[in-house]
């Protein structure tokens, strides 16, 4: 099956830093969303991006498909943006498939 | 964004019990979902739902994993026979349109095995 490849596992910044999550997949994909873990373990929709760059408000993503892989930036840091950021992506016709996620830390 | 209401919450059960978690999803879709997440690791699929019978299925799915519509409002998972390794986050997620359109999850269920 496909395989998906979140990086850096761990990333620990102070707040008003900027970062880039990467997200790589290992086949052609039909849809990929970004999803934000909070610490209520609830999964937050972040960003529905099969393809090219969509922005809102401090978070931008882009994937470039026939590259297979995607990028989440975070701007300007909060502590609310702390815990783990998930890339899932799916094939034709099959069920969306995780990453182990990026565990994301912001401290004031 | 669709809501997708999960109950109960939390779940504590003895090894060996049966239990049955339940999804409501708000809107009248049409493909549901079951993942889960053992603590501190991935989300992982179990399977999915469409037209009431199940559409693809992970290794994971095995025979003590179960899925209906019952009322044709409800979208369960029952677990026949609990184990210690049960134990996880299980969430139940829908798409507005056919499998690869995006992805809404619930709040999730934590069950804990005893």
């Amino acid at each position: 099956g496909i395989q998906v490849e979140q990086s850096p596992p761990d990333l620990i910044l102070q707040e008003g830093a900027n970062s880039t999550l990467r997200c790589n997949f290992s086949d052609s994909v039909n849809n990929l969303q970004w999803f934000h873990q909070n610490p209520w373990g609830q999964l937050i929709n972040l960003f529905y991006i099969p393809s090219g760059t969509k922005q809102n408000g401090r978070l931008s993503a882009t994937t470039v498909a026939t590259e297979r892989y995607s990028l989440l930036y975070i701007s300007s840091s909060q502590t609310t943006d702390s815990g783990v950021y998930f890339c899932a992506v799916n094939q034709a016709g099959t069920a969306l498939i995780f990453g182990k996620g990026t565990t994301l830390s912001v401290s004031s | 964004e669709p809501e997708v209401t999960q109950t109960p919450s939390h779940q504590v059960t003895q090894m060996g019990q049966e239990v049955i978690l339940r999804c409501v999803p708000i809107s009248n879709h049409l493909y549901f979902y079951w993942y889960r997440q053992i603590l501190g690791q991935k989300v992982e699929f179990l399977v999915s739902f469409y037209n009431n019978e199940i559409s693809e299925k992970s290794e994971i799915f095995d025979d003590q994993f179960s899925v209906e519509r019952p009322d044709g409002s409800n979208f369960t998972l029952k677990i026949r026979s609990t184990k210690l390794e049960d134990s996880a986050m299980y969430f139940c997620a829908i798409t507005t349109g056919g499998v690869n359109t995006e992805a809404f999850f619930g709040q999730g269920t934590r069950l804990t095995v005893v």
